[in-house]
């Protein structure tokens, strides 16, 4: 079952074009991460939000939660080559260390 | 601090073979998760072991099983091999104690080719 629908699948930019990337469920989570995965390597996770509403940052990427904890989007300001990877996000399930998630979002930022 | 490493990096077998996949968790973590990532099907999990016990299961067939040692390192190992089986096998590590924060460290992964 897909719990997590992302969207877009796929986005290739220039170098400098701001981005963002969505996250959406029918169901409400406690929390959500957001992990960015390189090729030949494992995800790594970016982010934790919990609370409704929260907006986190790291650098250039702004991660926000939805109000009602069934969204959360990623943004990215001023796209490097270096932000290039798959995005996805997940959520825990009800049972500690289960997790959902989504389908991921394929980043190529071009130079 | 020593990341979570697995072992081996590449594997190539043949239908109705088996296979085991062995990972290493960071040092004092507890938990390994265990999961299949394919193009089509994503990131899926397979199974969840702490303290040497299975603590979550996904939706796969009985082929897949795993286990953990009293060191915390776990296999998992699938049998009776599908060319459906092709995936990247991805193991990750974390302290495993409830709750939001617990953050899970993944390893490069096995890339598996069945044919």
């Amino acid at each position: 079952t897909q719990l997590l629908e992302q969207s877009p699948q796929f986005l290739s930019i220039q170098e400098g074009e701001n981005l963002t990337v969505y996250c959406n469920s029918s169901s409400v989570f406690s929390s959500l991460q957001w992990y960015r995965q390189e090729p030949g390597e494992g995800p790594v996770l970016l982010v934790t939000v919990v609370t409704g509403g929260e907006v986190k940052k790291l650098k250039r990427l702004t991660f926000q939660f939805g109000d009602a904890r069934k969204d959360s989007s990623l943004h990215i300001t001023a796209a490097q080559p270096g932000d290039t990877g798959l995005y996805l996000c997940a959520r825990r399930g009800y049972n500690f260390n289960k997790f959902y998630f989504g389908s991921g979002t394929k980043l190529n930022v071009k130079p | 601090k020593a990341g979570v490493t697995q072992t081996p990096r590449y594997l190539i077998k043949t239908r109705g073979q088996q296979v085991t996949l062995s990972c290493s968790p960071i040092s004092g973590h507890r938990s390994v998760s265990w999961y299949q990532q394919t193009p089509g099907q994503g990131l899926q999990f397979l199974f969840e072991y702490f303290s040497e016990t299975q603590r979550n299961k996904g939706n796969f067939p009985g082929r897949f099983s795993g286990r953990q040692f009293s060191n915390s390192r776990s296999e998992m190992n699938v049998s009776t091999l599908e060319l459906g089986d092709s995936a990247l096998y991805l193991c990750a590590s974390s302290l495993g104690v409830d709750g939001s924060t617990d953050t899970q460290y993944f390893g490069p992964g096995t890339r598996l080719t069945v044919l």
